[in-house]
Order: C-alpha cells, then sequence, then structure tokens
C-alpha cells in the first residue's frame, strides 16, 4: 500500500521553544494532508486539513498562529508548533488519502519539558 | 460532541474465537468508515472498509457490517490470533470531505492463547 512518512518520530523540546513535524508522501502525491493528536487513552483527535499551495483549515478550537501548517509541495506537509508548552505535549500522526484509502504516518511524540 | 462511538473500551477473546468489535454514529451525513488497528506510538493500520451503499465487506479475516438504519457498524474477525492483540478505531468520513476522518475511542483487544 501507498506509504505515509513522519519524522521525527520523537522530540523533547524545552518550554517556549518551536518544533516542526515533516509528513511526507512517498509513492503518491497528495494535494490534501490531515493533522491529528492523539492525548493518552484518547482518541484521534482531527487538527487542521492541510492543503497544497493554499491556507491551512483548522477544526474547531484548534489555535492556527500555534500550529503552523506548511504545504509547499504534493509530498510534504509540515506543522510546526511554535511557542510550545507542556500541554501541547502529545502524539501528533499525519495522514494522506489514496483512492479510498487514507495511510496514517507513524506518528510524532511530542514532549515538552 | 463525540459522532463516533466504541462503548466497549476492551475486549478479551480466545485464539482461534471470533472477535466482534462495535461502533455507533450519530452523524447520518457520514457515508464512508474504515477500521484501524494501533500499537502504542506508532500512527494508524488500514484494515478494512465501507461504503454506506454496501452493508457487508469482506477481507480475509475481516469482515465489517453496517447497518445504517440503525447507524451501527461492527467489525469481525476470525478466528483470532495473538497478533491481533491491539487497539482497533472506528473512523467515519463524508465523501464530500474525504480523508476528514472522526475517530471512535478505541477498544484494546487482546487475545489469549
Amino acid at each position: 500500500g501507498a506509504v505515509v512518512s513522519q519524522h521525527p518520530s520523537r522530540v523533547i523540546c524545552k518550554s517556549g521553544t518551536s518544533v516542526k513535524i515533516e509528513c511526507r508522501s512517498l509513492d503518491f502525491q497528495a494535494t490534501t494532508m490531515f493533522w491529528y493528536r492523539q492525548f493518552p487513552k484518547q482518541s484521534l483527535m482531527l487538527m487542521a486539513t492541510s492543503n497544497e499551495g493554499s491556507k491551512a483549515t483548522y477544526e474547531q478550537g484548534v489555535e492556527k498562529d500555534k500550529f503552523l501548517i506548511n504545504h509547499a509541495s504534493l509530498t510534504l506537509s509540515t506543522l510546526t508548533v511554535t511557542s510550545a508548552h507542556p500541554e501541547d505535549s502529545s502524539f501528533y500522526i499525519c495522514s494522506a488519502t489514496k483512492n479510498t484509502e487514507a495511510f496514517f504516518g507513524q506518528g510524532t511524540r511530542l514532549t515538552v519539558v | 460532541d463525540q459522532q463516533v462511538k466504541q462503548n466497549s473500551p476492551s475486549l478479551s477473546v480466545q485464539e482461534g474465537r471470533i472477535s466482534i468489535l462495535n461502533c455507533d454514529y450519530t452523524n447520518s451525513m457520514f457515508d464512508y468508515f474504515l477500521w484501524y488497528k494501533k500499537y502504542p506510538a506508532e500512527g494508524p493500520t488500514f484494515l478494512i472498509s465501507i461504503s454506506s451503499i454496501k452493508d457487508k465487506n469482506e477481507d480475509g479475516r475481516f469482515t465489517v457490517f453496517l447497518n445504517k438504519s440503525a447507524k451501527h457498524l461492527s467489525l469481525h474477525i476470525v478466528p483470532s490470533q495473538p497478533g491481533d492483540s491491539a487497539v482497533y478505531f472506528c473512523a467515519a468520513s463524508r465523501t464530500d470531505s474525504w480523508g476528514k476522518l472522526q475517530f471512535g475511542a478505541g477498544t484494546q483487544v487482546v487475545v489469549t492463547p
């Protein structure tokens, strides 16, 4: 099946710094990618839709100025967590669709200390 | 507002027997449903999906049943194997916003020898 690769798999950063997470579709082009967040023992929650060449659309309650999304090419979307705080510590996952399937990256465990 | 619900947080089943996972949804606009398997600190792995125009889809050991009138779907795994032990997520989407998935809370499946 199609492969979506996410990097890094885990990152620890200091409070107040910014962290960038990359999501790549390795063998197909994705005009749209999606970013999710999963807190411990909870479900995956959609944060935003990343659109190639245009602005991302954010779900209600997600701060667009805090979670910057850039989708500069058909195979790469990035999520930057700006001025990270401990409450931003979570598991972030991206996905991309190909035909009738939605493929997910491996996820990024972000820990803000 | 949780639009996709998995009311059983856990399920224990003996190897070789059938695992039945249930999922309910509230939004009648959902017309595509997916099941994913997930291990901790990894992205979800696609298992099987079903369109609202069908009531059953089968792929190997996995069968998904959809009851639109009841807004209910289920995943049957038979026979269950120890490697099936994981968290299973039900997800729903709308064709007009394909890729934006609403996930249930997940069901932890443990297959015992």
